[in-house]
């Protein structure tokens, strides 16, 4: 069975400043989907970003990226510019092709002013 | 386009009772899932519904079923409450969770167990 292992339950950054969250995953497949979603205080789970295992490019949007080591199990999400709507818990997810997603247990990120 | 819908927002109820939790996933979407959600345990499967049908479970007790409906709307019932059913029970969608992989999530229901 896959696992997500996120080492960090709780980070902070200093608004404007970068931060990297980390997570590393246990699999036998090759061939998969990671993703990164975001909790924010009360609010709905939204995607922040996904990589699909066959691409070697890194995938970024706009101030998120990640650093994909496929050999290494390891997917770590990067935040430039911190903002203060990012506060929020980060979740890594894995996902096999056609099989459900498995979540690992979170880092709560504090960016604080 | 709206999206993910999930009724009651909160519940609460005693132990050895029932619930019923509902799911109105975005328009088009054919693939529900539901994840139980706890400070412990986190994230947690708990099943799939593809086109009125059970495609993927988590290992969940019997105590949680399922179903799927026609129109995609999902629901999920919990019998027999216990203290540690108490979580945020998550619902999301997509157009086919095996072929395009991007979930989206309702806001939640959270569930008290007393």
């Amino acid at each position: 069975a896959q696992t997500v292992t996120q080492s960090q339950p709780e980070m902070s950054v200093q608004e404007a400043e970068t931060v990297t969250l980390s997570c590393t995953y246990d699999t036998s497949e090759n061939n998969y989907y990671l993703f990164w979603y975001k909790q924010p205080p009360s609010r709905q789970m939204i995607l922040v970003i996904r990589q699909e295992a066959y691409k070697q490019q890194n995938a970024t949007e706009n101030r998120f990226s990640v650093n994909f080591q496929k050999a290494a199990k390891s997917f770590s999400l990067k935040i430039s510019d911190s903002q203060l709507g990012d506060t929020a818990m980060y979740f890594c997810a894995f996902m096999k092709y056609g099989q459900n997603f498995v979540f690992g247990p979170g880092t709560r990120l504090s960016v604080l002013p | 386009k709206a999206g993910v819908t999930q009724t009651p927002r909160y519940l609460i109820k005693t132990r050895g009772q029932q619930v019923t939790l509902s799911c109105s996933p975005i328009s088009g979407h054919r693939s529900v899932s539901w994840y139980q959600q706890t400070p412990g345990q986190g994230l947690q499967f708990l099943f799939e519904y593809f086109s009125e049908t059970q495609r993927n479970k988590g290992n969940f007790p019997g105590r949680f079923s399922g179903r799927q409906f026609s129109n995609s709307r999902s629901e999920m019932n919990v019998s027999t409450l216990e203290l540690g059913d108490s979580a945020l029970y998550l619902c999301a969608s997509s157009p086919d969770l095996a072929l395009d992989n991007e979930q989206f999530f309702g806001p939640g229901t959270r569930l008290t167990v007393l």
